[in-house]
């Protein structure tokens, strides 16, 4: 069975530009977590998408959002780049949406902000 | 404020020998815990986890050992090998809360010596 994929691997944007990141999740999953790693504030939750709903939200600003489509694929948007923003974007997902279900992270999207 | 712990940002040590990696909560919500180990380029793999009705699970060289009196855990690794050398991330989840928001540590990088 395929891992979770997430396209593309490696994005540079200017400033003020927004950025779309996708994320496949493994056949049968239904649910899809976003995360931001940076060096200095580690692994940070974003967002959760269930059955194309948005289930649970991190502390970031609206800047970021996120979609989810009925074959449970997912992408998010980053509006306004910030230099900030540059970080390691990670999408897990799992079958289910219970804490047990074990979530399965993609390789992940390195966004570098300029 | 991290609600998840963990001090030490890297440990060395030799093969065969045992690794013991820490970390500590301050939500008392937390009851179900995980540990992630990430490679360079690649997502977090999911190892090991454990409930807050037990103390101690294992999983081949893997035992995670959890008292919920000092809101404390912690991931033995025996014998390391020299593969076991990544970056382990100790996360936390509160089952009867919020699904999919894992809260993870800022990692601890392992170095296993030949």
């Amino acid at each position: 069975k395929a891992g979770v994929t997430q396209t593309p691997r490696y994005l540079i944007k200017t400033r003020g530009q927004q950025v779309t990141l996708s994320c496949s999740p493994i056949s049968g999953h239904r649910s899809v977590s976003w995360y931001q790693q940076t060096p200095g504030q580690g692994l940070q939750f974003l967002f959760e998408y269930f059955s194309e709903t948005q289930r649970n939200k991190g502390n970031f600003p609206g800047r970021f959002s996120g979609r989810q489509f009925s074959n449970s694929r997912s992408e998010m948007n980053v509006s306004t780049l910030e230099l900030g923003d540059s970080a390691l974007y990670l999408c897990a997902s799992s079958l289910g949406r219970r804490a047990t279900d074990t979530q399965y992270f993609g390789p992940g999207t390195r966004l570098t902000v300029l | 404020d991290q609600q998840v712990k963990q001090n030490s940002p890297s440990l060395s040590v030799q093969e065969g020998r045992i690794s013991i990696l820490n970390c500590d909560y301050t939500n008392s919500m937390f009851d179900y815990f995980l540990w992630y180990k990430k490679y360079p380029a690649e997502g977090p793999t999911f190892l090991i986890s454990i409930s807050s009705i037990k103390d101690k699970n294992e999983d081949g060289r893997f035992t995670v050992f959890l008292n919920k009196s000092a809101k404390h855990l912690s991931l033995h690794i025996v014998p390391s090998q020299p593969g076991d050398s990544a970056v382990y991330f100790c996360a936390a989840s509160a089952v009867q809360g919020s699904q999919g928001n894992l809260i993870f540590g800022k990692g601890t990088k392992l170095s296993v010596k030949p």
